[in-house]
Order: structure tokens, then C-alpha cells, then sequence
């Protein structure tokens, strides 16, 4: 069974200051997805930016990249000039591309990130 | 397009109540997902469904039902209710192809005393 691990339960970062939010992965598959999703005290899960595994070239969208390593089964969050509203758990998940599947997202236990004035 | 809708926002139930959590989604979505969130812990998979009329345990599925009769609505039955379902659920759906991404709704939280 496939495993997500965020090792930092919380982090902090200046506004307009650049922070990394750590996930790790196990998996046997070769082919997958990675997201990365965002949950505001409101609750909301908010996708911010997904990956798919055969596709070498980072994503990225506006401020936030990833940095995709499959060989290291490592996908970071990457926030640039972090703003306020920023402020908010980060869920690291991934999905199986197999197909017939349930296509279930594994999460992992989240980040709490911290955007201080 | 409202997305996924969830209803009730938040409801208290006494141990061993019976209730029904109602999800809907406008955007014509094959596969419809019912998760829950423990305080501190990411979302796990309770029930799954890949279309009208097939549905499928996810990993903590002990104490709930589902049924999905319509492309749009998915509902979550919790009978007997117990402290252990306090949590706040969502719903979700998606497109099988694509682009893969699964949209949430805003969640209910859930209590039971």
C-alpha cells in the first residue's frame, strides 16, 4: 500500500519570504499522480498544484512549485513570497494512474504553515 | 457551477442516533469519494463510487453506508452512531481521465456525544 509522509508538522516563514514544505512517498507504481491541496481554517481542501510522475519538468503554478525527485520518491512544496493568506494546512497526496482503480488519493498528516508580518 | 455541495455544515448526534449526510455535484463527475478527517491527520477513504449504482469500501468504511442511485448525489448513512465518527467529512468527485483532480466539497462536522 502506498504511504505519504509530511515529516514537518508545522513551519513558519516572513511574509514575502520563500519556504519548502517536505513530502515523502512510497510506492511500487511507476505511474501516479502527486497534489499538493490546501485547507484554510475555513476547511475547504483547495487544489494547489499537482504532478504527474512521467512527466519530468517541475510544476508550477504562479507562486508555488514543486520540486518532483521520483528516483528519491520526494515531492516539495515550494511558496514564494509568501503572503498572508497563505496561512493554512498543506496535504500532501498521491493517486495511483493504474487503471480500473478507485483512483482514492492517499494523504499525508499535513503541515501547518505559519505566515508571520 | 456550485462544484460539490455538502449538507448539513455541522450537526451533533447523540450515541446511537441514525443520520444521513447528503452530497451533491454539478459538474457531471463519474467517481464521487466520502472521506473523513481525525484532528491532526490527513483524510481517509470511507466509500467510493465510479458511477450510478456501483459503490465501493475505502479503508475505514466499519459503521457507514452509501448509496448512489444518481450521477449527482452520493449519501453517507451513519447508523447507531458512536463518539468514534466524531470528525468532519468531505465529499468529493472527479473525472476518471483528464486531468485526475478530485474537487472537495466544504465539509460537515460531525460530533457525537
Amino acid at each position: 500500500a502506498q504511504t505519504v509522509t509530511q515529516s514537518q508538522p508545522e513551519m513558519s516563514v516572513q511574509e514575502a519570504e520563500t519556504v519548502t514544505l517536505s513530502c515523502t512517498y512510497d510506492t511500487s507504481e511507476s505511474d501516479y499522480y502527486l497534489f499538493w491541496y490546501k485547507q484554510p481554517p475555513s476547511r475547504q481542501m483547495i487544489l494547489v498544484i499537482r504532478q504527474e510522475a512521467y512527466k519530468q519538468q517541475n510544476a508550477t503554478e504562479n507562486r508555488f512549485s514543486v520540486n518532483f525527485q521520483k528516483a528519491a520518491k520526494s515531492f516539495s512544496l515550494k511558496i514564494s513570497d509568501s503572503q498572508l493568506g497563505d496561512a493554512a494546512m498543506y496535504f500532501c497526496a498521491y493517486r495511483s494512474a493504474s487503471q480500473g482503480g478507485s483512483e482514492k488519493l492517499v494523504f499525508g498528516k499535513g503541515t501547518k504553515l505559519t505566515v508571520n508580518p | 457551477n456550485a462544484g460539490v455541495t455538502q449538507t448539513p455544515k455541522f450537526r451533533i448526534l447523540k450515541i446511537g442516533q441514525s443520520m444521513t449526510l447528503q452530497c451533491t455535484q454539478d459538474m457531471n463527475h463519474n467517481y464521487m469519494y466520502w472521506y473523513r478527517q481525525d484532528p491532526g491527520m490527513g483524510l481517509k477513504l470511507i466509500y467510493y463510487s465510479v458511477g450510478a449504482g456501483i459503490t465501493d469500501k475505502g479503508e475505514v468504511p466499519n459503521g457507514y453506508n452509501v448509496s448512489r442511485s444518481t450521477t449527482e448525489d452520493f449519501p453517507l448513512r451513519l447508523e447507531l452512531a458512536a463518539p468514534s465518527q466524531t470528525s468532519v467529512y468531505f465529499c468529493a468527485s472527479s473525472y476518471p481521465e483528464g486531468e485526475h483532480t478530485q474537487y472537495f466539497g466544504p465539509g460537515t462536522r460531525l460530533t457525537v456525544l
